[in-house]
């Protein structure tokens, strides 16, 4: 089984931190992302990545950054911390298009 | 941009009803995809139904696809309590595997 590891479930931080999320996953896949969940959003694409050292914005990417050095694992960077960034964060992977993505049990991240 | 949107945003069953709840998206896909998450957690994948296919199943779950009216279905059957949870659709518009998911339908089974 895929299995996406996210490093905390839980995060506290306080505004103007610099906060790092990390996303880890098994199944050499080629495709990572980074998701934000909010009450009555839905979830929404921050950032992607087809390949290592390979990035793209997605539909949020204001506020963040992301960083691939090795292919199993894709790291969210908040540059400096807003109280409007508490939020579910969510990492996915999926070897190619036209296939499931598979999601770890994300982090909730709260922002003093 | 959300381009699913689930309906209804809430929907409360009891233990062996069947639970319906449907998915409108406004642009071209190559697929669509169901996933549930439970309170907290990630989302875990339950379907995908391509473009050129009008209906799946899985197990208790039956869905549909309406390209023509741009919208799809999620039946589950003989619901039960363990079903409780949130249940998203997923448009993939093209083959960069890039999702856009709508807000959710919240399924409360009761029994």
């Amino acid at each position: 089984d895929v299995k996406v590891t996210q490093s905390s479930r839980y995060l506290v931080k306080r505004t103007g931190e610099k906060v790092f999320l990390e996303c880890v996953q098994d199944m050499d896949h080629e495709n990572m992302f980074w998701y934000r969940q909010d009450p009555g959003l839905g979830l929404r694409l921050i950032y992607f990545s087809y390949d290592v050292k390979m990035k793209e914005k997605g539909d949020i990417p204001e506020g963040y950054s992301v960083s691939r050095e090795k292919k199993e694992r894709f790291s969210l960077i908040l540059e400096s911390a807003s109280t409007n960034q508490t939020s579910m964060y969510l990492c996915a992977s999926t070897r190619q298009g036209d296939q499931p993505q598979h999601f770890g049990d994300g982090t909730r991240l709260s922002i003093l | 941009s959300q381009q699913g949107e689930e309906d209804p945003q809430a929907l409360s069953i009891q233990e062996g009803e069947n639970a319906t709840m449907n998915c409108s998206y406004k642009t071209s896909i190559n697929n669509l995809q169901w996933y549930r998450q439970n309170s907290g957690r990630g989302l875990v994948h339950l379907i995908l139904i391509r473009s050129n296919e009008r209906e799946k199943h899985s197990g208790r779950l039956r869905v549909t696809l309406d390209t023509s009216k741009k919208s799809s279905s999620l039946l589950i059957t003989a619901s039960r309590a363990a079903d409780t949870a949130s249940y998203f659709c997923a448009t993939e518009p093209g083959t960069a595997s890039k999702l856009t998911f709508g807000t959710g339908t919240r399924l409360q089974v009761t029994l």
